[in-house]
């Protein structure tokens, strides 16, 4: 598709499993995003990968939360031991390089609750 | 601390009826300041990216301006499909040295027929 896709569209897990978010970028885009939408709350960014180079991790707010990018392209996050606070959406974006005047192209989100 | 402020936090406009979204910041060094339209269960979607003072951005209904510590966005004759929620987010570095965009809450605007 010409659009981010993002799956599954939403998840409901239990307090203490694991869970894995899917994000598939537009082709050819380098630049990939997570961020958390919490209710009430703006835009969280979580981390950052450009093409090869080594991600920028410092906006996971704890150790439970990876992410990684395989081929430069399929990116998953990976929650470990959820709390009932990890509930949020979360979006993923892309960009040809980086913040361009374009700005991002987000994803519709996985709806993430933890109960 | 990067700061971005949106206001008001929910407008109710009826059709034709003009106003303005306010977003105020405070950051270390503008890289630019972004515009973007939500949709109930959709990601944002990119509306604008201004980068100086006196930078003036238009599209059909919406027009984006920008101050050194502010920014507006000015609804023209507002249709009910302009209803959405508009967040504002400076474009600013991250720890690890990356760019990163810091969002405002959001806009909720109502336009009623």
């Amino acid at each position: 598709g010409a659009g981010v896709s993002q799956s599954p569209s939403n998840k409901v897990t239990e307090k203490g499993k694991d869970v894995e978010l899917r994000c598939d970028p537009i082709s050819g885009h380098t630049a990939l995003y997570w961020y958390r939408q919490s209710l009430g709350q703006g835009l969280e960014f979580l981390i950052y990968f450009q093409g090869n180079s080594a991600p920028d991790k410092s906006g996971l707010p704890s150790d439970r939360f990876s992410a990684e990018r395989t081929g430069g392209s399929v990116s998953t996050l990976t929650i470990q031991r959820t709390q009932q606070e990890d509930s949020a959406v979360y979006l993923c974006a892309s960009s040809p390089e980086g913040t361009t005047s374009g700005g991002y192209t987000f994803g519709s989100g996985t709806r993430l609750t933890v109960v | 601390e990067d700061q971005v402020t949106q206001s008001p936090e929910a407008l109710r406009l009826q059709e034709g009826e003009s106003s303005s979204l306010n977003c105020s910041y405070t950051v270390s060094g503008l890289r630019g300041l972004f515009w973007y339209r939500q949709d109930p269960g959709k990601g944002p979607e990119f509306l604008f990216t201004l980068y100086s003072a006196g930078e003036e951005k238009e599209k059909e209904r919406l027009k984006a301006t920008l101050t050194k510590k502010e920014s507006f966005l000015h609804i023209t004759a507002p249709k009910p499909e302009d209803s959405a929620t508009y967040l504002c987010a400076v474009q600013t570095i991250t720890q690890g040295g990356s760019e990163k965009l810091v969002f405002g809450k959001g806009t909720k605007l109502t336009v009623n027929p």
